[in-house]
């Protein structure tokens, strides 16, 4: 049980590159999260998921979008990176509120620089 | 002004110290409420759940007062172990709209 994964650990970017990071969860979690982490600002929601096939935007959603083809997996993208997308994002999982389901669990993060 | 708010930090205290972590909050319909903690380039992880009613678990006593939309955290007999960013997190209703705070940075010394 490894519960939440995220691809790749790191990267490094040139500004208007675009890639994809990838969130995996064992849980049969029905919701899932993207933040990202600044230093002094706390996480950020980017975009969230209630089910599989459906996405909604969080805080600061501009520049990312997502996708959730699969219950267990959320992707973030970034059509053309820039720097003011350095940061640390985290991927995070939870069960349905009716099931009480309020803890988030996390993926240990990839740390993104854009140059 | 931010919608949770913690102390800015950092705490340094000997380790045996006891230390509190203040918390407030800005939306009155928030309905959930939590301290996570996150050790250094690490993922946060939930500590404790806050109820209305206070809670402990061992050393760690969480308080909640609605009325004044403040959440507290205590530490007592402070370990090395507890050297951490503490989170202060708040939800409404569904749980989508998770706010969390900037964090207090911990350091328990020897």
């Amino acid at each position: 049980n490894a519960g939440v994964t995220q691809t790749p650990k790191f990267r490094v970017l040139k500004t208007g590159q675009s890639m994809t990071l990838l969130c995996a969860q064992d849980m049969n979690h029905e919701y899932m999260y993207w933040y990202r982490q600044d230093p002094g600002m706390g996480l950020r929601l980017i975009h969230y998921s209630v089910g599989e096939g459906t996405t909604a935007k969080g805080e600061v959603p501009d520049g990312y979008n997502v996708s959730r083809l699969k219950k267990q997996n959320f992707l973030l993208g970034l059509e053309s990176a820039a720097p003011s997308q350095t940061s640390v994002y985290f991927c995070a999982s939870s069960d349905a509120v009716a099931r009480g389901g309020y803890e988030q669990y996390f993926g240990p993060g990839t740390r993104l620089t854009v140059t | 002004r931010k919608e949770v708010e913690q102390d800015p930090g950092p705490f340094n205290v000997p380790e045996g110290a006891t230390v509190a972590f203040n918390c407030t909050y800005s939306n009155s319909a928030s309905q959930s409420f939590f301290w996570y903690r996150q050790d250094c380039r690490k993922e946060p992880k939930l500590l404790m759940s806050v109820y209305s009613s206070g809670n402990e678990d061992g050393r760690f006593t969480a308080q909640l007062n609605r009325a004044s939309q403040y959440i507290s955290l205590l530490i007592r007999d402070s370990k090395l172990s507890d050297s951490a960013t503490y989170l202060c997190v708040v939800s409404g209703a569904g749980g989508f709209k998770t706010i969390f705070g900037a964090g207090t940075r911990l350091f328990v010394k020897a």
